[in-house]
């Protein structure tokens, strides 16, 4: 079974620019979130989304970022303008509703995001 | 509001030594207890859980981490590390197994020959 992938591994952008990651849970897994890293900070949740839904978004720091879930599969989260202290490790992370609540969470190899 | 604390930031440790990472968490609700690990270029796997039932969770590597309620601790052991071992680890909690993960800051372990 594949596992959570993530695209791309590495984007180094300028500042201002937009860039737009990409999520793609285990399949038939409805619950997926996203985190990030930044540099020398614990990672944090950003948001979460049941199939197309969002559940949680109390993590997303400000409207320059937009999440999406069309048709409830892959993910994208869009940083629009980048900003520098948006630079960091994003993951990707997805679980099962069907486990009875005991599924455990899991993550991708992440997105490393620099921006200049 | 759930928080965890990882008192240890860098441990070094030579090679087939013992070790022990610290983790302890806040909670005014039950919660489950996990410990992730991030080897050099790699993403988050996760070591082992605690959901419930035996309090002493052990992964498949040989490391063991032990639920203690009254202390609020989930520490990470390993009688005996490996070169291999050099990774971070996390400690995290979360309320429900679909609820947010809250992280610790990570322990990054050196394992040196």
């Amino acid at each position: 079974e594949a596992g959570v992938t993530q695209f791309p591994s590495h984007s180094v952008i300028e500042k201002g620019q937009t860039v737009t990651l990409r999520c793609d849970p285990i399949s038939g897994h409805d619950n997926l979130y996203w985190y990030r890293r930044v540099m020398g900070k614990e990672i944090k949740f950003l948001l979460h989304f049941v199939k197309e839904s969002k559940q949680d978004e109390s993590g997303m720091p400000n409207n320059r970022f937009l999440a999406e879930r069309t048709g409830g599969t892959y993910s994208t989260l869009k940083v629009q303008p980048a900003e520098l202290e948006d630079s960091g490790v994003y993951f990707c992370a997805s679980s099962s509703l069907l486990g009875g609540g005991t599924d455990t969470q899991y993550f991708g190899p992440g997105t490393r995001l620099t921006v200049l | 509001a759930q928080s965890v604390t990882q008192l240890d930031s860098q441990v070094p440790v030579f090679e087939e030594a013992p070790v022990e990472l610290r983790c302890n968490y806040s909670s005014s609700v039950s919660v489950y207890l996990f410990w992730y690990v991030q080897y050099p270029n790699q993403g988050l796997q996760l070591l082992l859980k605690y959901l419930s039932g035996s309090t002493l969770v052990e992964s498949i590597n040989g490391f063991e981490a032990e639920f203690n309620k009254s202390q609020t601790s989930f520490h990470l052991r390993k009688p005996s590390v490996h070169i291999s071992d050099t990774a971070e680890y996390f400690c995290a909690v979360t309320k429900t197994s679909y609820d947010k993960v809250i992280f610790g800051p990570g322990t990054s372990l050196s394992v040196i020959p």
